[in-house]
């Protein structure tokens, strides 16, 4: 299985940008980039996923770089209820999801 | 609601009493997964089903058995627990057709003691 490399931990300040990095050098071309959010407590949560274009949804961007070796989950403003443990993952065909042991963010007040 | 649900969400057994956690979705997905939590380990995955009647061993499958009679179930059963079993658990499931476009949607979980 491809490895994603990510901080074990940041912090970021309430209603300010976050941006989470992940490098992933090894990915192949078949490779998809999942993100995935654990919130204490609960079951991780899918957050956003892409494969060369940038991608944006409701929760997140997510900016791939143009190599695909690397790629960022963006939090336009962290609130509080962002407070988690982050996992990027990389996905393909036949492949099971292997989750790392991701970025926990804290976000202070 | 779209969801995957478990039960029971805590659970204290004594070593070597079978039990079963269950595990439902309401999706229609093909593709259910079990994970096991712990610190320092992360996510380690199970077992996992690609549909019904058809089930594979996933990273830590030891202690561990599934069946999948039906497409919205996927039990988990521990023939005999033993304290090394005691982990938080997660079940989820996604859909096998289109799988890139669409991630997992996990339990709540199901936090497991063995005395």
């Amino acid at each position: 299985d491809a490895k994603t490399t990510q901080p074990n931990s940041m912090e970021s300040n309430e209603e300010e940008p976050v941006h989470l990095p992940c490098n992933h050098s090894t990915i192949s071309g078949t490779d998809y980039i999942h993100w995935y959010r654990q919130l204490p407590s609960q079951g991780p949560e899918y957050v956003i996923h892409g494969l060369t274009s940038n991608v944006n949804n409701r929760m997140a961007s997510l900016a791939i770089a143009e190599d695909r070796k690397s790629s960022t989950l963006i939090l336009h403003r962290a609130t509080l209820r962002d407070a988690a443990v982050y996992y990027c993952i990389l996905v393909s065909l036949g492949q099971n999801f292997v989750f790392g042991p991701g970025t926990r963010l804290s976000v202070l007040p | 609601e779209a969801q995957v649900t478990q039960n029971p969400r805590y659970l204290i057994t004594v070593t070597g009493k079978k039990l079963t956690v269950t595990c439902s979705q309401n999706m229609n997905h093909e593709y259910m997964s079990w994970y096991r939590q712990d610190p320092g380990l992360g996510l380690r995955q199970i077992y996992y089903s690609m549909n019904v009647e058809v089930t594979d061993k996933g990273d830590v499958p030891e202690g561990y058995k599934v069946s999948r009679k039906e497409k919205r179930n996927f039990p988990l059963i521990l023939e005999s627990p033993s304290p090394n079993q005691t982990s938080l658990y997660f079940c989820a499931s996604r859909p096998l057709q289109g799988q890139f476009n669409y991630g997992y949607t996990f339990g709540s979980g199901t936090r497991l003691t063995v005395v």
